[in-house]
């Protein structure tokens, strides 16, 4: 069956240091993948898309990789601060749906 | 831009009540719709998705059911809801390959 896995339930930082997320898949072929950011209480907000033909997107203070052979995607945000705290989703596109994992809960700490 | 509007907001129903949850969206036509379960710490689950109107497909069996009566409108209802129904109910659209979240409701069933 397939499956989403993101490999910390919590990942805690200090602040000005980067943050490290992973998403690993298996049994899909995506299109494409995409990251969002959860805050408590509201839907997830979409921040990146990398295609399955990028290795690399980035955008600001964040990086998305997407190795097709590994079925695993890193998402990195750099100078982190503690506004960045939130839960972040990997997703996985198909032409009709899209499936998220469960999401790393990131606290940055002052 | 679009929006999204999803009510209630929150909603406390015993088990065994029914259930009716609707979904607008504004400054998009022909969308495809989307609703997602969020179980307390757990990832979004997909429930159903269209694609047009009258056009409904379920992803999980349950005592759930979807319909949308209007090119704008996706409705999410139950017959008789259990505890297992609770959870934070999100309704979403997509746009290329993003997908835009409405505000949610949370559900609790007591």
């Amino acid at each position: 069956s397939q499956k989403i896995e993101q490999n910390s339930e919590a990942l805690n930082i200090q602040e000005g240091k980067t943050a490290t997320l992973t998403c690993n898949y298996t049994n899909y072929s995506p299109a494409y993948l995409q990251w969002y950011r959860q805050d408590p209480g509201r839907g997830p907000v979409f921040l990146l898309l990398i295609r399955e033909n990028e290795k690399e997107k980035r955008k600001e203070r964040l990086k998305v990789t997407f190795d097709t052979t590994l079925k695993q995607s890193l998402f990195h945000i750099t100078a982190s601060q503690p506004a960045d705290s939130a839960t972040y989703l990997c997703a996985l596109g198909g032409p009709n749906d899209m499936r998220f994992g469960a999401g790393t809960r990131l606290t940055v700490k002052p | 831009s679009q929006t999204i509007h999803q009510w209630p907001a929150t909603l406390v129903q015993p088990v065994g009540s029914p259930l009716s949850l609707e979904c607008t969206v504004e400054g998009t036509s022909n969308p495809n719709l989307y609703w997602y379960r969020q179980a307390a710490g757990r990832g979004l689950q997909l429930l159903f998705y269209s694609v047009g109107i009258g056009q409904i497909s379920s992803e999980v069996p349950q005592n759930l059911s979807a319909s949308r009566p209007q090119d704008r409108q996706f409705i999410l209802s139950s017959k008789k809801l259990l505890l297992s129904d609770s959870g934070f109910y999100l309704c979403a659209l997509r746009w290329g390959d993003e997908q835009y979240f409405g505000p949610g409701t949370r559900l609790t069933v007591t």
